[in-house]
């Protein structure tokens, strides 16, 4: 069974350009979570989505990020006109439902720099 | 927001040695989760405590939920290099999953 899968695993960008993370999840997983990691540091949440919508973004900002689950092919983490500061591990994480005793799957996360 | 501290933050031991981390929260969760973190790699989840007092054991890892479903710690008995990493634990609030801030554990040979 793959697990979940993220790519790239490493994303170089020049500030102003956009990126783009790509996150599958395992199979059978409709619910997917994105969460933000800097060095040493626990995640934080941005954005939970089901298939073809978006469940709770409160933790994206609201400028420059977005986010969608489409019916075929994978989750987009999308950054616009990136600066320094969105240096950071993005991970994306799935499970096949929203109850609270419901495990996350973690793929190996993006590693965004922004130079 | 629902804040879940996590002490210590660094602890750095010699294989063998027993430790315990904390994990800490004025909110009260349904259930608590554990990952294990290793460097390069999304958290791998280890165990989910769900009832007030439960104790849970995982081989030398013994997870424990207070009773008041605000906290949780894991023991672990004679560490060993491959118990290093960043320990997180996690709580469901609403629609997310808090994570707490961690405790990067390093176990020196």
């Amino acid at each position: 069974n793959a697990g979940v899968m993220q790519n790239p695993r490493h994303l170089v960008r020049r500030r102003g350009q956009e990126a783009r993370l790509r996150c599958s999840p395992m199979k059978g997983h409709s619910h997917v979570y994105w969460y933000r990691q800097l060095p040493e540091e626990g995640l934080k949440f941005m954005v939970y989505l089901q298939k073809e919508n978006i469940i709770d973004e409160s933790g994206m900002p609201k400028e420059r990020f977005s986010a969608e689950f489409p019916k075929e092919g994978p989750s987009i983490l999308r950054i616009q006109q990136v600066v320094r500061g969105d240096s950071a591990a993005y991970f994306c994480a799935s499970s096949p439902r929203s109850g609270g005793n419901s495990p996350l799957h973690f793929g190996n996360g993006t590693r965004l720099t922004v130079t | 927001t629902q804040l879940l501290e996590q002490s210590p933050q660094f602890l750095s031991i010699q294989e063998g040695e027993n430790l315990t981390v904390y994990c800490n929260s004025s909110s009260v969760f349904s259930s608590l989760q554990w990952y294990r973190q290793e460097p390069g790699e999304g958290p791998v989840l280890l165990v989910t405590v769900v009832t007030g007092g439960e104790v849970k054991k995982l081989k030398r890892l013994t997870f424990q939920f207070g009773d008041a479903r605000k906290d949780s710690s894991l023991h672990i008995t004679a560490a060993q290099p491959g118990d290093t990493g960043l320990y997180l634990c996690a709580g469901k609030g609403g629609n997310q999953f808090y994570f707490g801030t961690g405790t990067s554990l390093t176990v020196i040979p």
